[in-house]
């Protein structure tokens, strides 16, 4: 069946540190992949996405790449905030109706 | 930007009654929306897809008797959770994905959540 997977958390950074959050998937096809964030007492929002192999989705200075040849979708930023504390999502869309498969969520927290 | 709404944002309620959850879009029209559930420090869990005007489809396992959803109106699509019981507490979220299409099809809204503790 299809699955995500991505790092478990709490990831406990400094200001101004590299972030990468893990993200692999199982599915069959080739299904679309989003990133999301959700900050304290608010709802998912949508961060990335990429639609095909290669394409690579970039947000807000945060980017990640489909790789098909490794099934991951990793997120990556180069220099993080105190702001960027929240709970980021790897996700894929199953179907044409916009069905989300959604990872366990990976906690980051920023420190100054 | 679209903005999803989820009322109440949090709800207790005795064992064996039944509670309702509204999702509501607030700025575009929603032909389909979605009720995840989400338990602490996990994944948010697909429960069904609403569909304006049509009868909801159901992920496996999830007991439609047990959580009726309706969606009435381009705007509005409600969770009941009837006969509550404790294992019932979690946190209910609703998405919504704009009818129009384009880019934006990939799209879906979320609410902030409701947070129902059954006692």
């Amino acid at each position: 069946g299809n699955s995500v997977t991505q790092m478990e958390g709490p990831v406990t950074l400094s200001e101004e540190a590299f972030l990468t959050i893990n993200c692999t998937y199982t599915a069959t096809g080739y299904p679309s992949l989003f990133w999301y964030v959700q900050y304290p007492g608010e709802g998912l929002q949508l961060l990335l996405k990429a639609t095909k192999a290669d394409d690579k989705g970039s947000n807000k200075g945060f980017e990640a790449t489909y790789r098909k040849e490794t099934t991951s979708f990793h997120l990556e930023k180069g220099s993080v905030q105190v702001s960027d504390s929240a709970v980021y999502f790897c996700a894929l869309r199953l179907d044409s109706w916009g069905k989300l498969q959604f990872g366990a969520g990976t906690q980051v927290v920023v420190t100054p | 930007g679209a903005v999803v709404s989820q009322h109440p944002s949090w709800v207790i309620c005795k064992s064996g009654t039944s509670v309702k959850i509204e999702c509501r879009s607030l700025d575009f029209q929603a032909t389909t929306m979605f009720w995840y559930r989400q338990f602490p420090k996990q994944s948010l869990m697909l429960m069904a897809t609403s569909n304006e005007g049509s009868k909801a489809t159901y992920e496996q396992g999830v007991e439609k008797d047990k959580f009726l959803i309706n969606h009435a109106s381009l705007t509005l699509s409600t969770l009941t959770v009837t006969s509550a019981h404790p294992e019932d507490s979690s946190f209910y979220i609703c998405s919504a994905r704009p009818t129009s299409g384009g880019d934006s099809s990939y799209e879906q809204y979320f609410g902030p959540g409701t947070r129902l503790t059954v006692t």
